[in-house]
């Protein structure tokens, strides 16, 4: 089946610094990669939507000036948390779609701290 | 109204019964229907998607689809400790062919009992 790759697995940075997470698609071309965040105990709410060779589309709500996304391969999405801050704490999570299967699948996530 | 809702749980039921989780959707148009389970401080895992009215079955696992109902279920037979986990309800409004986002449930934390 379809693989997705992310990383780092666990991020503590300090407050105020940026963070980049990666997530790859491993044996597939992912056209579409769509990043989420879960706070405890809450369902998994989409940030934005990376499509390769164009910009993100980000959700109501979700400052794309702070969540910076690149999608310049068909294998490579990266978020990146810029100017972060202790209520960014949360648990993010990629997912790419495979044209093969119609399937989602997803990374790993990333649980990131600020402190 | 939330666009998909689940039970939150928790659901507990004792190993080697079947335990039964619900969800129910606003959109009329969502065409197609997925089952994730998420293990505590893990990402979510594909068990089952559905596309058509009906029941489809994946060993253990059976999905229920009634879209007049706006109705998808997921039945697990045979319970074991090792299904305690969030069941995440997950639907998106385009067919299997287009890639849009799929909208998620709260989740059901399933307790198997041994």
């Amino acid at each position: 089946g379809a693989v997705v790759s992310q990383h780092p697995s666990r991020v503590i940075c300090k407050s105020g610094t940026s963070v980049k997470i990666e997530c790859r698609s491993l044996d597939f071309q992912a056209t579409t990669m769509f990043w989420y965040r879960q706070f405890p105990k809450q369902s998994l709410m989409l940030m934005a939507t990376s499509n390769e060779g164009s910009k993100a589309t980000y959700e109501q709500g979700v400052e794309k000036d702070k969540f910076l996304i690149n999608h310049a391969s068909l294998t490579l999405s990266t978020l990146t948390v810029t100017s972060a801050h202790p209520e960014d704490s949360s648990f993010y999570i990629c997912s790419a779609f495979d044209r093969r299967d119609y399937g989602y699948t997803f990374g790993s996530g990333t649980r990131l701290t600020v402190v | 109204q939330k666009e998909v809702e689940q039970n939150s749980g928790p659901l507990s039921v004792p190993e080697g019964a079947i335990a039964s989780l619900n969800c129910t959707y606003s959109d009329r148009v969502s065409q197609s229907f997925f089952w994730y389970r998420q293990y505590s401080g893990k990402s979510p895992e594909l068990i089952m998607s559905i596309y058509s009215n009906g029941d489809k079955e994946d060993g253990r696992f059976t999905a229920q689809l009634n879209k007049a109902s706006q109705y998808v279920s997921l039945l697990i037979r045979d319970s074991q400790p090792s299904d305690s986990a969030t069941y995440l309800c997950a639907v998106n409004r385009y067919d299997g062919g287009s890639q849009g986002n799929l909208i998620f449930g709260k989740g059901t934390k399933l307790s198997v009992k041994p």
